[in-house]
């Protein structure tokens, strides 16, 4: 069975600090991964997508990265702010599985002022 | 540029009412389309997906149905709702190619059964 899991699932850090969140999955047999935010009660926004022929992708104050042989996608946020505090989902697009992307559960992250 | 539109953003509804929450799409032709549902302390769960008008893939067994009576517009149905229907309801386009292809939000229904 084709599944994501997040770990931690939630995480609180003090304003400043640089931080990681991880992804797991169990099928190596990917199109791609893509990283997003959801605020409370709102719709899912792309942050980051990183193709099964790359390794890493940035975007500002975000790094997401690619392990596909182990199964494994970071996300790295640094000098962490109170306006990142959000659920992030992984999300991978699986070969051969059904359309569509399957998600993790995610991670709520707080950024503490 | 591409934009989707979900309403309504909030529903309470009765159980055994019927639902209707639309989806449409602007600035693309012949979308993929995805109805998704995310459960109270569960991830997201793939309902249905469509490649074309009329053309409607079920993810799994429920009491919900979908259709897509027009190119960029994606309906999700039922005649008769359920308290496990309850959860937050987003729809999606993909856009891109290959490898690149991406999935993109519209901002949620908040569905609420009582």
């Amino acid at each position: 069975k084709q599944e994501v899991t997040q770990i931690p699932a939630a995480l609180s850090v003090p304003e400043g600090e640089n931080l990681v969140l991880n992804c797991s999955f169990t099928d190596s047999a990917i199109y791609n991964l893509q990283w997003f935010r959801q605020d409370p009660g709102k719709g899912l926004t792309s942050l980051l997508l990183i193709q099964s022929s790359q390794r890493e992708q940035t975007s500002g104050r975000l790094n997401a990265s690619l392990d596909k042989s182990s199964g494994r996608s970071t996300l790295y946020i640094a000098a962490s702010q109170p306006g990142d505090s959000a659920t992030y989902l992984c999300a991978v697009r699986f070969e051969g599985g059904a359309d569509g992307l399957t998600f993790g559960k995610g991670t709520h992250l707080i950024i503490q002022p | 540029s591409q934009t989707i539109h979900q309403w309504p953003a909030t529903l309470v509804q009765p159980v055994g009412s019927p639902l209707s929450l639309e989806c449409t799409v602007e600035g693309t032709s012949n979308p993929n389309l995805y109805w998704y549902r995310q459960a109270a302390g569960r991830g997201l769960q793939l309902l249905f997906y469509s490649v074309g008008i009329g053309q409607i893939s079920s993810e799994v067994p429920q009491n919900l149905s979908a259709s897509r009576p027009q190119d960029r517009q994606f309906i999700l149905s039922s005649k008769k709702l359920l308290l496990s229907d309850s959860g937050f309801y987003l729809c999606a386009w993909r856009g891109g190619f290959g490898t690149n292809e991406k999935l993109f939000f519209g901002s949620g229904t908040q569905l609420s059964v009582l």
